[in-house]
């Protein structure tokens, strides 16, 4: 199923750099878009969700959605070593609908 | 900080066996899902439940799989007659109600079928 593509990575920046992690979809009916922080062997940790397309941002995190071009960004700022982990995509059709998850990113930031 | 609770973390079963997941969802939320993440693949969605009733289902979500809310505080995922393609994480989630997309995931139940 290729509904959500995500580049799976493995992705190693230095501290302080500026990380994009960016997801492809199929769905053009996609209205909402989470962004997940997983561990490893851990459950799957909200960062942030959007509804339709434009921005959002949360400290050192911005979530950015293009709905035309059927791409989603994750931009994480000043990056740290406790960002490193996997970061999955997610979005639905609708509130209360199933997500569809991307394969995820492992990101490594080094000290 | 309110979480979603699974045990046991860690499950080891014979093939054909029954096994039963539980997750204590936080304790305002309305709507319960369970997915699992076959190790190395895409997070997939098994099963939405709300007010006592399946909302959504997947096609992996067959006669072998059951749920169910046996009082006010668990919800549970059976597995009837396990096989090994079971195998997996099986991640239970919450969400306030049907109109939020802010699910919160448990740390989840690793199911190893032998």
């Amino acid at each position: 199923q290729k509904e959500v593509e995500q580049d799976p990575g493995p992705l190693s920046v230095p501290e302080g750099a500026i990380v994009s992690l960016n997801c492809t979809y199929s769905n053009s009916a996609f209205q909402y878009f989470m962004w997940y922080r997983q561990y490893s062997r851990k459950g799957p940790e909200l960062l942030m969700y959007t509804y339709s397309s434009g921005n959002k941002e949360d400290g050192r995190f911005t979530a950015q959605v293009d709905k035309s071009s059927k791409y989603i960004s994750l931009f994480i700022r000043d990056s740290q070593p406790s960002d490193s982990a996997t970061y999955l995509c997610a979005m639905t059709l609708q509130t209360g609908n199933q997500f569809y998850f991307g394969t995820g990113t492992s990101l490594t930031v080094i000290p | 900080e309110p979480e979603v609770t699974q045990t046991p973390s860690h499950q080891v079963t014979q093939m054909g066996q029954e096994v039963i997941l539980r997750c204590v969802p936080i304790s305002n939320h309305l709507y319960f899902y369970w997915y699992r993440q076959i190790l190395g693949q895409k997070v997939e969605f098994l099963v939405s439940f709300y007010n006592n009733e399946i909302s959504e289902k997947s096609e992996i979500f067959d006669d072998q799989f059951s749920v169910e809310r046996p009082d006010g505080s668990n919800f549970t995922l059976k597995i009837r007659s396990t096989k090994l393609e079971d195998s997996a994480m099986y991640f239970c989630a919450s969400s306030l109600d049907a109109r939020s997309t802010e699910a919160f995931f448990g740390q989840g139940t690793r199911l190893t079928v032998v």
